[in-house]
């Protein structure tokens, strides 16, 4: 079956640009997270969906991060004003519930 | 707050030769999985374990859960190179998994 899709796989782009990032989950999934992965290190929880909603932002590193999910299912990571130190893989999972995640291939993001 | 601690972080081991890798939490939780990433990859899961005593076997890998000694260990047997990868171990919060910072296994031929 289809498992968690993300887009895109790579990401190019220069300092202080804009950049969306995508996660479309398992279907019925109701959880969904957001990780970054920098290279070679462990992940870095950033957020966390329980249905549309957020109960957990705590992880976002700045308030140039945003996400929102809509309709429960597609999910949008958004860095405003990219530095280089966003330079990371981004890794989404999702779960039904709080339960076992699943996690999508990741977007690679380079800041220039 | 939750931490998760992993040892060793690098592990490079002989095909043939057995190792267990470490998997410390801090606080009560009621499950652990393990995961593994190849270079480049994204995440797979390996193991559930939901309960004290839990065991669970696949190939060459065999994980176990203590609860009490908040402590889960994943054993690898007679290595292959297939199984080089970076193995993370994982435990459930309030919000989600908190990750350990994963163990890097390079087997050699």
């Amino acid at each position: 079956g289809a498992g968690v899709s993300q887009s895109p796989s790579n990401k190019v782009t220069e300092k202080g640009k804009d950049v969306e990032l995508r996660c479309d989950p398992i279907s019925g999934h109701t959880a969904l997270y957001w990780y970054r992965q920098s290279l070679g290190q462990g992940l870095e929880f950033l957020i966390y969906f329980q249905g549309n909603s957020a109960p957990d932002k705590s992880g976002l590193p700045s308030d140039r991060f945003s996400a929102e999910r809509t309709g429960g299912s597609v999910s949008t990571l958004t860095i405003q004003r990219t530095q280089q130190e966003d330079s990371a893989v981004y890794l989404c999972a999702s779960s039904y519930r709080v339960g076992e995640q699943f996690f999508g291939p990741g977007t690679r993001l380079t800041v220039l | 707050e939750l931490k998760v601690e992993q040892n060793p972080l690098f592990l490079s081991m002989q095909e043939e030769k057995n190792y267990t890798i470490y998997c410390n939490y801090s606080t009560t939780s009621d499950r652990l999985y393990w995961y593994r990433q190849d270079p480049g990859k994204s995440l797979e899961s390996l193991f559930v374990l939901l309960s004290n005593g839990a065991v669970k076997q696949e190939g060459r890998l065999m994980a176990s859960l203590d609860t009490k000694a908040r402590l889960s260990t994943l054993h690898i047997t007679a290595a292959v190179h297939d199984l080089s990868a970076t193995y993370f171990c994982a435990v459930t919060g309030a919000d989600g998994l908190t990750f350990g910072k994963g163990t890097h296994l390079i087997i050699q031929p």
